[in-house]
């Protein structure tokens, strides 16, 4: 089982539609957990950090499953502007803990 | 403005040069970090830095090196021994250190190197 592993996309979605990503890690010691946003040629941005009891940031909702250790992120009402990659990350346990990268899922909201 | 400055953004070599990517922040963060980035794949860890005048290598350290001589500064050198150097270099930093601290990585603007 790969770390972290996310739909593969690209996701098309017409603008006002809600989109889920999934993304699995396979340590289950791991205890940090993000959502970065990648625009075409440009670095990652954090746009939440993931939480046990889930959390939400407008239209953005993450969960977190720790059983099956399987975090969601869910857009809803989908905007032109949401179109970028979303990489899955979380922290790699074991010395000093840094980030491991999902491959990351491509969304394309169309007008 | 604080943030993560990264030169040059565009870099072509010939075969068998080695070329240093420039990596300065001033956020104040102890720890940096050097990505790659290759098309349709995640971000693969090279270096990472927690403190001045130590580093360790990540999963993808072959081929490359670091220094941090001074805490705002973490320069990447990617030599003739890297095999597939073209690819987009990622630098990143975070207040966070300590084995289970992780906090949000800031990233530079990136830089692309294409080797002819």
């Amino acid at each position: 089982r790969k770390e972290v592993e996310q739909d593969p996309g690209p996701f098309n979605v017409p603008e006002g539609a809600t989109v889920a990503f999934n993304c699995t890690y396979s340590n289950s010691a791991s205890q940090s957990f993000f959502w970065y946003r990648q625009d075409c040629r440009k670095e990652p941005k954090l746009l939440m950090s993931v939480y046990s009891s889930g959390n939400e940031d407008g239209r953005f909702t993450a969960q977190l499953n720790r059983a099956s250790q399987y975090i969601s992120l869910l857009i809803r009402d989908s905007k032109l502007s949401d179109s970028a990659t979303y990489l899955c990350v979380v922290n790699k346990v074991g010395g000093y803990s840094t980030l491991t990268f999902g491959k990351g899922t491509m969304l394309l909201v169309s007008p | 403005d604080g943030g993560i400055t990264q030169s040059p953004k565009y870099l072509f070599r010939k075969e068998g040069q080695n070329v240093t990517l420039s990596c300065e922040q001033n956020l104040n963060h102890d720890a940096m970090y050097w990505y790659r980035q290759d098309p349709g794949q995640g971000l693969r860890l090279i270096y990472y830095s927690q403190i001045v005048n130590d580093f360790q290598k990540g999963d993808i350290a072959e081929g490359y090196s670091v220094s941090r001589e001074k805490k705002e500064s973490f320069p990447l050198t990617v030599t003739s021994a890297q095999k597939n150097p073209t690819a987009f270099y990622l630098c990143a930093s975070t207040t966070g250190q300590g084995p289970s601290e992780v906090a949000e990585l800031f990233f530079g603007e990136g830089s692309r190197l294409t080797v002819l």
